[in-house]
């Protein structure tokens, strides 16, 4: 069984610092991908970056980006420039395609003034 | 990318009651799921909704407290029946979105936040 962790409940950030959020992983399959996504208090899921397991490349998204260690299956989110806005829970997950999505427990960031 | 619309967004249900939130996509998609999230916690799957078929339940949720529909491949539904304080709680639908070119990518709808008094 797929399983996702996220060690750090919580975390604080200065504004205009980088964080860095932490998430593990265990699968079976060879073909998976991996998202994080924002849950500011408005409760909407935000997808914020998406990695396909196959590419070796770490995805990058404006400010968001993850360094994605396949053999070590760990997949961590650096947030830059970090944003009042950016102040939300966020939730590691793991899809296996034509499977369920497996999510963390979630790291409450709050970006400080 | 897919765009999903869910409603109600937000209910206030008495006790013994039971609710139906519905959740259309914009665009076909593969696979489309329930979750739930009680406060403070984390997504849970309730169950992956089959179009033209039954349900596909996680542990620890039976069809008849949580009856799913899903007549066509962007509409579903969600029924929380004979509700108790427990129920409280937002409930999320998302959808799979599987493009020949980027893969797969999960989206949600706003989420439905009931309470039940």
């Amino acid at each position: 069984a797929q399983t996702v962790t996220q060690s750090q409940p919580e975390m604080s950030v200065q504004e205009a610092e980088t964080v860095t959020l932490s998430c593990t992983y265990d699968t079976s399959e060879n073909n998976y991908y991996l998202f994080w996504y924002k849950q500011p208090p408005s409760r909407q899921m935000i997808l914020v970056i998406r990695q396909e397991a196959y590419k070796q490349q770490n995805a990058t998204e404006n400010r968001f980006s993850v360094n994605f260690q396949k053999a070590a299956k760990s997949f961590s989110l650096k947030i830059s420039d970090s944003q009042l806005g950016d102040t939300a829970m966020y939730f590691c997950a793991l899809y296996e395609a034509g499977n369920m999505l497996t999510f963390g427990g979630g790291t409450r960031l709050m970006v400080k003034p | 990318s897919a765009v999903i619309s869910q409603k109600p967004s937000r209910d206030i249900c008495q006790r013994g009651t039971s609710l139906t939130i519905q959740c259309q996509v914009d665009s076909q998609v593969t696979m489309m799921f329930w979750y739930r999230q009680q406060p403070g916690q984390s997504l849970t799957l309730i169950a992956t909704a089959n179009q033209g078929s039954e349900a596909t339940y996680e542990s620890g949720f039976v069809i008849d407290k949580f009856p799913i529909s899903r007549p066509n491949l962007t509409f579903s539904t969600l029924t929380v029946s004979n509700m108790s304080p427990e129920d409280s709680s937002i409930y999320l639908c998302s959808a799979a979105e599987d493009r020949a070119s980027s893969g797969n990518t999960i989206y949600f709808g706003e989420g439905s936040w009931l309470t039940v008094v």
